[in-house]
């Protein structure tokens, strides 16, 4: 059980928009940084997203990154079929003293 | 380009100490948080620990007695220690890190899969 929420799975048609939550708490989503990662079948995480809203360079502006309070979301606009993968939340949990992260959520490009 | 690459055993007894090595290459380690990370076969990501700067490590609350995360500066590497290994340290590794902030880790090494077996 994570400390982060997010849907186990998310589907959408190519070129449709697609949004990922990731629902936290006040000693963790509502008082840091949340980045958000993308993996592949088979390889590595790679980062996507971090302090909130920033991509890092090489990230397309597809993606965007947004929180409120004490949730964050991912936003993927103008979906291909090379974006299906494995997308993990992360952040610093201030009450345990540890980074955590969501329990990942598939998205299936239809 | 910072490369991260993992190194050590792929397979580890029951009981006995997990030991990993990532090398960081195009980069230093210094003033930088570096964790290493771990992914059970079809699950999600873990958190181990990291190592920061001058020497101030922190572990995940699970893990903690078992855990200890160093660095050598002058190999730019850091090294993980998992003692007591059981079945459920199957997992890929991974070291990850580069940010300023903790919980954004800017690289990640490919991982390395480590099985706990007899």
């Amino acid at each position: 059980q994570s400390v982060l929420t997010q849907p186990p799975s998310v589907s959408a048609a190519p070129g449709q928009k697609v949004t990922i939550s990731c629902s936290g708490s006040s000693s963790n989503i509502g008082n840091n940084y949340v980045s958000w990662y993308q993996q592949l079948p088979g390889t590595a995480p790679k980062l996507l997203i971090y302090d909130n809203d920033r991509r890092p360079s090489g990230i397309p502006d597809r993606f965007s990154g947004s929180k409120s309070g004490a949730s964050a979301t991912l936003g993927i606009t103008g979906l291909q079929t090379g974006d299906e993968a494995d997308y993990y939340c992360g952040t610093w949990d201030s009450s345990l003293s540890a980074v955590i992260f969501g329990g990942g959520t598939k998205l299936t490009v239809l | 380009q910072v490369q991260l690459q993992e190194s050590g055993p792929g397979l580890v007894k029951p009981s006995e100490t997990l030991s990993l090595t990532c090398t960081v290459s195009g980069g230093s380690i210094s003033s930088f948080y570096w964790s290493w990370i771990r992914q059970p076969p079809g699950k999600g990501l873990e958190w181990i620990g990291y190592f920061y700067n001058t020497g101030n490590t922190n572990y995940n609350p699970s893990l903690k007695s078992r855990v200890t995360i160093s660095v050598d500066t002058s190999k730019n590497q850091i090294s993980l220690k998992l003692s007591s290994v059981t079945a459920a340290d199957t997992a890929v590794y991974y070291c990850a890190g580069g940010g300023v902030v903790v919980a954004t880790c800017d690289y990640w090494g490919q991982g390395t899969l480590v099985t706990v077996s007899s």
